[in-house]
C-alpha cells in the first residue's frame, strides 16, 4: 500500500466552524489530490497539487482551501463548515508524470460529519 | 469534459458465478482507463488500468477488463465470483493537462453484493 495517512479518521464539528484535514504521504509523490465521496456521485475531485504552493480547483472547490508547504503534507480546510459538506474525504497521490497514465493511490479516508 | 456511466447500482452474484461490471466512457481523446474497488469503511485500491496496448488487460486478483473503442466501454469481468469480492467499484477515465496533474473523472460506482 502506498503510504498515505489522513488525520483525522473521523470528526464531527458544527456548522459555521473550519475545519483542516491532513494528508501525509511517505512516496515523495509530486501530485496530490482532494476528492469528496457522496452516496450517488462517486468521487468528485476538490482541489489538486502539482507541487509545493501549487495547487488548483476541482469541479466542487467552492467552500473548501488547501494548502501544501511541504512535499508530504497537503490540508484541506473548510472555511465555514456546512451541513452539505458532510462527506467521506479521500486524499489521493501520484507521481507525476503529467499525462493521464498517471496512477493514483488512495489514502483510507477521513469521515467528516457536519451537525 | 470527460464523462462515465456505471449503469449498474447494485448487482448480485452468487458465489462462483461470472461477473461483468459496465462501465462506458465519454472523452473526446485517447482515454486512459481504470478500475478501483473499495471495501467497506476503506479506500480505494487499483484493480487495473489500461493505456494503450492490448485492449484485454488483466489484474492480479482474477479480474479482467476489454477496452473496447467501437462501444466507449470498458467493463470488468471475472469468470468466477468470491465472497471475498463484494465490494463496491469504481471506474474511472484520466485526462491530461499540459503541465498539471493528470485528473480522474470517476463514475458513480456500482455495488456487488455474493450471495453464499
Amino acid at each position: 500500500d502506498a503510504g498515505i495517512t489522513q488525520s483525522p479518521r473521523h470528526k464531527v464539528t458544527e456548522t459555521g466552524t473550519p475545519v483542516t484535514l491532513r494528508c501525509h504521504q511517505t512516496e515523495n509523490h509530486r501530485y496530490m489530490y482532494w476528492y469528496r465521496q457522496d452516496p450517488g456521485h462517486g468521487l468528485r475531485l476538490i482541489h489538486y497539487s502539482y507541487g509545493v504552493k501549487d495547487t488548483d480547483k476541482g469541479e466542487v472547490s467552492d467552500g473548501y482551501s488547501v494548502s501544501r508547504s511541504k512535499t508530504e503534507d497537503f490540508l484541506l480546510t473548510l472555511e465555514s463548515a456546512t451541513s452539505s459538506q458532510t462527506s467521506v474525504y479521500f486524499c489521493a497521490i501520484s507521481e507525476g508524470r503529467g499525462t493521464g497514465t498517471d496512477t493514483q493511490y488512495f489514502g483510507p479516508g477521513t469521515r467528516l460529519t457536519v451537525l | 469534459a470527460q464523462s462515465v456511466t456505471q449503469p449498474d447500482i447494485h448487482i448480485t452474484v452468487s458465489e462462483g458465478a461470472s461477473l461483468e461490471l459496465r462501465c462506458n466512457y465519454s472523452y473526446g481523446a485517447t482515454p486512459y482507463l481504470f478500475w478501483y474497488v473499495q471495501s467497506p469503511g476503506q479506500g480505494l485500491q487499483l484493480l487495473l488500468k489500461y493505456f494503450s496496448g492490448d485492449t484485454l488487460v488483466q489484474g492480479n486478483t482474477g479480474f479482467e477488463a476489454e477496452f473496447k473503442r467501437s462501444q466507449s466501454s470498458f467493463n470488468l469481468r471475472k469468470p468466477s465470483v468470491h465472497w471475498s469480492d463484494a465490494a463496491e467499484y469504481f471506474c474511472a477515465v484520466g485526462a491530461s493537462n499540459t503541465g498539471t496533474a493528470s485528473k480522474l473523472t470517476f463514475g458513480t460506482g456500482t455495488r456487488l453484493q455474493v450471495t453464499l
